[in-house]
């Protein structure tokens, strides 16, 4: 079946546009995470959908920052007023359960964005 | 803060040979599951190998096993007759602490397979 995709895969804004990054998971897959990787780091927990419930925002580094996900599939990830900080690789993953209780989480291809 | 350490930035191994990767982690849960990540030049980050604590046998898959060292939160990665398609960043993950959901991430290692 279809993984996880993700849109668009490049982003090129300038700093103080909006920007919207949006992310298909997998069907029937409870948990969607977003993460930020900067260039040659791991990457780092943004937020978490359970449906579509946010349960954990603790991640946002601004409230620039907001995710939704109200129909419980598809979530988009908003960034307003973008700073050139923002540049990173945007990663979505979901998961059909837990990662305390070992369920893997599926990555996106992600979306590179770059802010000028 | 739960940690998770890589404290090899790149390593670089012949076709063939074994390779083995580290990771240590820092956590006060007794059971957890730790993870294996990989993530190919360009493509999306995939599972290589999964852990439970509470389980003392080492995991493997295929050409892939791990030394899971609990008492001393180590968890290496071992890749057995290295291939080309093995060259990536790795990086080594768990859930911070129970009931959450969130993998926190190592720093990565940059693993190249040389042929």
């Amino acid at each position: 079946g279809a993984g996880v995709s993700q849109s668009p895969r490049y982003k090129v804004a300038k700093r103080g546009q909006d920007v919207a990054l949006r992310c298909d998971p997998i069907s029937g897959h409870v948990s969607l995470f977003w993460y930020q990787q900067a260039l040659g780091q791991g990457p780092e927990f943004l937020t978490y959908f359970q449906n579509e419930a946010q349960l954990d925002k603790s991640g946002l580094p601004s409230d620039r920052f907001f995710a939704e996900r109200p129909e419980g599939s598809v979530s988009t990830l908003k960034i307003q007023r973008t700073q050139q900080e923002d540049s990173a690789v945007y990663l979505c993953a979901s998961s059909p359960g837990t990662s305390f209780n070992g369920n893997e989480q599926f990555f996106g291809p992600g979306t590179r964005l770059t802010v000028l | 803060a739960q940690t998770v350490t890589q404290s090899q930035p790149e390593m670089s191994v012949q076709e063939a040979e074994t390779v083995t990767l580290s990771c240590t982690y820092d956590t006060s849960e007794n059971n957890y599951y730790l993870f294996w990540y990989k993530q190919p030049p360009s493509r999306q980050m995939i599972l290589v190998i999964r852990q439970e604590a509470y389980k003392q046998q080492n995991a493997t898959e295929n050409r892939f096993s791990v030394n899971f060292q609990k008492a001393a939160k180590s968890f290496s990665l071992k890749i057995s007759d290295s291939q080309l398609g093995d060259t990536a960043m790795y990086f080594c993950a768990f859930p911070t602490n129970f009931g959450n959901e969130k993998l926190t991430f190592g720093t990565g290692t940059r693993l190249t397979i040389i042929p």
